[in-house]
């Protein structure tokens, strides 16, 4: 296992397109995060599972973001009529309930053009 | 939801000097994690604390849990140029800081 892999690494897409995008997690792992995270920031907290099992999503998602992880192993991001604002890097995590210790993939860095 | 204040936002600094960045929480963590990133990757754990009052050292790097849970220091003894990045802390939710931006110039 080489630990959490985002594919792909880079998405270019016009305004009003949607976009997919894949994380693998650590096989062991039960829990996984989506972050977005805009130049100079921390990642901002977007969703997280629990298995197959999406426990929580922020309140600042809007509608056109969806996440899903049904064989409780990769998860997909998707976001819908994509506009400027959600040019950012997405970044996926994993790690083992009840330990504290998380790994990040490389992210998948989008631009809406 | 629990927030948490990273100080300073930005710091650059010379090689060879010292410098010591903050996480602040208007409440208690249950645990709190450093990270770095560096640009194009995902930020990577670099220690746990869970204990008030607990020190960890890794190499050059002192990292220091509050009496009370709230606040965190990490200290960077002779910092080199690759210690360059964002410096993160988050909490036991994976809630993230807005993270200080060193830059350490040769």
């Amino acid at each position: 296992d080489t630990g959490v892999s985002q594919d792909p690494r880079h998405k270019i897409t016009k305004r009003g397109q949607n976009v997919t995008f894949r994380c693998d997690p650590i096989s062991e792992h039960n829990r996984l995060y989506w972050y977005r995270q805009t130049l100079g920031q921390g990642p901002e907290f977007l969703t997280y599972f629990q298995n197959e099992a999406q426990l929580e999503k922020s309140r600042l998602l809007s509608d056109r973001f969806s996440a899903e992880r049904p064989k409780g192993s990769f998860s997909t991001l998707e976001i819908q009529r994509t506009e400027q604002g959600d040019s950012a890097m997405y970044l996926c995590a994993s790690r083992v309930s009840g330990n504290t210790e998380a790994f990040f993939g490389q992210g998948t860095r989008l631009t809406v053009v | 939801t629990q927030l948490l204040e990273q100080s300073p936002q930005f710091l650059s600094i010379q090689e060879g000097e010292n410098l010591t960045v903050y996480c602040n929480s208007s409440s208690v963590f249950s645990s709190l994690q450093w990270y770095r990133q560096e640009p194009g990757e995902g930020p990577v754990l670099l220690v746990t604390v869970v204990t008030g009052g607990e020190v960890k050292k890794l190499k050059r790097l002192t990292f220091q849990f509050g009496d009370a849970r709230k606040d965190s220091s990490l200290h960077i003894t002779a910092a080199q140029p690759g210690d360059t990045g964002l410096y993160l802390c988050s909490n036991n939710d994976m809630r993230f800081g807005a993270g200080t931006r060193l830059t350490v110039k040769p």
